[in-house]
């Protein structure tokens, strides 16, 4: 069954600490996304990759930092500096390249930090 | 900054009506475009995608593209209950890499 992983579905954390979300696919997929979605607003992305071992910064990546070591897992974690970590967080992966745009999602982590 | 504009809604329609859903860019120079649908607590899931100006079809869904305009609209027809979601729109900004601009989205009722 190809597609994207991500884990835990749900995650909970104590203000101050790191906390690092889990993105698979299998997809042979070369880009994968991280992105951000709070009530009543649209998906911001935090950070991209195009291919192995490179990523970019996306629109609101401060407190944020990524690896992209293997092409199937691109991890993302919360820093303590992210000012307001609450929310649900999609990985999405694309073949990559001129063309092929389309964007496909994991099922999502929902955090919360108290 | 480039965006992509959608009615929040609720948009409310009876069972085995049409559904228009609608969005507008502002990157003139966008040539790819998407819809998402997004159930409650759960993932975005694509369902279409429109790189040329006027109709694609596929089932019960119609995309629609006018570029010209700048507007892009998602039809559903014979709408089911279990169309009831929220529906985001995303456009490819142009420039060299897939980043995608999502609209808010628009909530879609379908009562019976």
């Amino acid at each position: 069954d190809g597609g994207i992983t991500q884990s835990p579905k749900y995650l909970f954390r104590k203000e101050g600490q790191n906390v690092t979300l889990s993105c698979e696919q299998n997809l042979n997929h070369d880009a994968m996304y991280w992105y951000r979605q709070d009530p009543g607003q649209g998906l911001r992305l935090i950070y991209y990759s195009q291919i192995v071992n490179d990523f970019q910064k996306g629109d609101i990546a401060e407190g944020y930092s990524v690896s992209r070591e293997k092409k199937e897992s691109f991890p993302l974690t919360v820093t303590s500096a992210q000012k307001n970590p609450t929310a649900f967080y999609l990985c999405a992966s694309s073949i990559g390249g001129l063309g092929s745009y389309e964007q496909y999602f994991g099922p999502g982590t929902r955090l919360t930090v108290t | 900054q480039k965006e992509v504009e959608q009615n929040s809604g609720p948009l409310s329609v009876p069972e085995g009506a049409i559904a228009s859903l609608n969005c507008t860019y502002s990157d003139r120079g966008s040539q790819s475009f998407f819809w998402y649908r997004q159930y409650s607590g759960k993932s975005p899931e694509l369902i279409m995608s429109i790189y040329s100006n006027g109709d694609k079809e596929d089932g019960r869904f119609t995309a629609q593209l006018n570029k010209a305009s700048q507007y892009v609209s998602l039809l559903i027809r014979d709408s089911q209950p279990s169309d009831s979601a929220t529906y985001l729109c995303a456009v490819k900004i142009s420039g060299g890499y897939n980043k995608l601009i999502f609209g808010a989205g628009t909530r879609l009722a379908v009562h019976p």
